[in-house]
């Protein structure tokens, strides 16, 4: 079974700018969230979505935002890009319950913002 | 709100040595308690997780961690670490409310190091 997949692998953008990152979750899993992971910060969950909705949300600015397509793929962007928005951004798929069952995590986007 | 603490953000053992790194939580519910590893320049990979009965949960790569509801504890544990064993480790605890309160929160990670 294919894992999960995300890209692209790197971007770098420049300030202001916007960015779209696309999640391809496990075949059968329903459930994507995504994650925000800085040295300074570590893991911060950012939203969660299941069914087309967003199930859940983090403490993160409007700025960010996502989307899920009927066949479980995920996009997020961010616009009007920040310095501070530089980060390795994680996507995770899980069956239907992120409480309960496993996450698997693909490995990243890498953005860098200057 | 449920919370997790690794405390220190570095570990260095030699190769053959005991691992032990330290998780404690906070949850108001009974929680799921998870333990990933990530090796540079990739995701997150489970290693183990407890979620009810036999509170011993043996992970992969030899990894093993024991639930402590007394201590509020959740260490990862590795009798004789490997210099492949050299990586990032992040604890998560997760509240079991489901639905729209569904969601990990995780530690801020401990970086392994094996010294030969």
């Amino acid at each position: 079974k294919a894992g999960v997949t995300q890209t692209p692998r790197y971007l770098i953008k420049t300030r202001g700018q916007q960015v779209t990152l696309s999640c391809s979750p496990i075949s059968g899993h329903r459930s994507v969230s995504w994650y925000q992971q800085t040295p300074g910060q570590g893991l911060q969950f950012l939203f969660e979505y299941f069914s087309e909705t967003q199930r859940n949300k983090g403490n993160f600015p409007g700025r960010f935002s996502g989307r899920q397509f009927s066949n479980s793929r995920s996009e997020m962007n961010v616009s009007t890009l920040e310095l501070g928005d530089s980060a390795l951004y994680l996507c995770a798929s899980s069956l239907q319950d992120t409480s309960t069952d496993t996450q698997y995590f693909g490995p990243g986007t890498r953005l860098t913002v200057l | 709100a449920q919370s997790v603490t690794q405390l220190g953000s570095h570990v260095s053992v030699s190769e053959g040595a005991l691992v032990l790194l330290r998780c404690n939580y906070s949850s108001s519910v009974p929680p799921y308690l998870f333990w990933y590893v990530q090796y540079p320049n990739q995701g997150l990979q489970l290693l183990l997780k407890y979620t009810t009965g036999a509170t011993l949960v043996k992970g992969i790569n030899g990894f093993e961690a024991e639930f402590k509801k007394s201590e509020t504890s959740f260490h990862l544990t590795k009798p004789s670490a490997h210099m492949s064993d050299a990586a990032e480790y992040f604890c998560a605890v997760s509240d079991l409310r489901g639905g729209a309160n569904s969601k990990l929160t995780f530690g801020k990670g401990i970086t392994l190091s094996v010294r030969p």
